[in-house]
């Protein structure tokens, strides 16, 4: 069975700072793999997935993700954090039929 | 981008009656829903996986009896909370599977039981 670990439960930074978001996976295939923002009430909005080939994705809102197979890893960056990015984020990997299992999320606080 | 919505994005109901929550993609058709269950600071959990015509697979420990899924048509799942408690207290999120690599969330709905 396929798992998520998102290591960090919260993280805080600086407006304008850069972020990194960590996500570890355990998939006996090849992962589909997404990253998910949710902000508090709302449903989740994709911010990129990897499928296959370059293993540097790009997503939506200047966010992008690494994906390292030999380190089970899918972290997500963004260079400059802006205010508005603070929010919930998933990270999930998913089946070939679908189904998707999500790390516990990392919360993220932006400082002005 | 694909829109998928739920109705009612929020309900409360009195304990020992029955909720219907619906999920409908707007502008593709899904073989394939699948229903979440999240509390309050927690990750989303896989209930159960809708496809269109057939009937749901739940995952382990859901109680299919308490939690009917119905998928009548390529656009429309329902999920119906029957007898509520309180404890079915959640937010209760869909999504609809356009391909393999696309799935599609709806907004949620909150369901309060008193």
């Amino acid at each position: 069975a396929q798992s998520v670990t998102q290591p960090d439960i919260h993280i805080t930074v600086s407006e304008g700072a850069s972020l990194e978001l960590r996500c570890n996976y355990s998939y006996g295939a090849t992962p589909y793999l997404f990253w998910y923002v949710q902000s508090p009430g709302q449903g989740l909005q994709l911010l990129l997935k990897y499928f296959s080939g370059d293993t540097l994705v790009q997503g939506i809102k200047g966010f992008e993700a690494e994906f390292k197979r030999s380190q089970s890893s899918f972290n997500l960056r963004k260079p400059s954090v802006h205010w508005s990015d603070a929010a919930e984020y998933f990270c999930a990997v998913g089946t070939n039929a679908g189904k998707s299992t999500f790390g516990d999320g990392t919360t993220l606080t932006v400082k002005p | 981008g694909a829109v998928v919505s739920q109705h009612p994005s929020r309900v409360i109901c009195k304990s020992g009656t029955s909720v219907k929550i619906e999920c409908r993609s707007l502008d593709f058709q899904a073989t394939t829903m699948f229903w979440y269950r999240q509390f309050p600071k927690q990750s989303l959990m896989l209930m159960a996986t809708s496809n269109e015509g057939s009937k749901a697979t739940y995952e382990q420990g859901v109680e299919k009896d308490k939690f009917l899924i119905n998928h009548a048509s390529l656009t429309l799942s329902t999920l119906t909370v029957t007898s509520a408690h309180p404890e079915d207290s959640s937010f209760y999120i869909c999504s609809a599977r356009a391909r393999v690599d696309e799935q599609y969330f709806g907004p949620g709905t909150r369901l309060t039981v008193t």
